[in-house]
């Protein structure tokens, strides 16, 4: 099966720009997840969808960031204005179930924030 | 909060000899999962092992699970130059989401 497909795979804006990331999970899986991987740590979630619903967005910057899974299939994240410290890899996941045990990353997105 | 935090940050080996990493975590939980990162890639599920486990193996990778010291070691056994990566733990409770630790880089040299 295709794996979890992301897009851009890098992208350099200067601060204050917006920036959008699209991903489209496994064919038939019900959760996504957005995560937020800076230089040398390990993924923070951002925001966790089950089917087009919200599950947890505990940790998403909600001033700046946004992600919407219209349809309950792909999903894109926005930042809106970046800031520098926003430099990070930008992973998605995607899991067959809510309580899906094992997920299944993408390659990432990184950023760069002049 | 930090739910794993790997021990060590960083460990470079000489291929064929054997890797262990540690895992601590802080509440109680109902698996632990090992991923791995190559460079500029996402993650990989490698193993999961559940609170009522003790030991897991899948090939050359064997995982134990100590829940009254809430710590976890990975051993990658007869290591590869390809075994070079960042490896994490993950910490799942109930049905919240995984929380995971900063890393250990596993570095193999030919």
């Amino acid at each position: 099966e295709a794996g979890v497909a992301q897009s851009p795979r890098y992208k350099i804006i200067e601060k204050r720009q917006s920036v959008a990331f699209w991903c489209n999970p496994i064919s038939g899986h019900a959760t996504l997840y957005w995560y937020q991987q800076i230089l040398g740590q390990g993924p923070k979630l951002l925001i966790q969808f089950q089917n087009n619903g919200v599950v947890d967005d505990s940790q998403l910057p909600k001033d700046r960031f946004s992600a919407e899974r219209l349809k309950g299939v792909d999903s894109t994240l926005k930042i809106q204005p970046a800031k520098l410290e926003d430099s990070a890899v930008y992973l998605c996941a995607s899991s067959r179930l809510r309580d899906g045990e094992t997920q299944y990353f993408g390659p990432g997105t990184r950023l760069l924030v002049l | 909060s930090q739910q794993g935090e790997e021990d060590p940050q960083a460990l470079s080996i000489q291929e064929g000899e054997n890797a262990t990493m540690n895992c601590s975590y802080k509440t109680s939980i109902n698996n632990l999962q090992w991923y791995r990162q190559n460079s500029g890639r996402g993650l990989v599920h490698l193993i999961l092992i559940r609170s009522n486990e003790r030991e897991k193996h899948s090939g050359r990778l064997r995982v134990t699970l100590d829940t009254s010291k809430k710590s976890s070691s990975l051993l990658i056994t007869a290591s590869r130059a390809a075994d070079t990566a960042s490896y994490f733990c993950a910490a799942r409770k109930g049905y919240s989401t995984l929380t995971f630790g900063k890393g250990t880089m596993l570095l193999v040299s030919p």
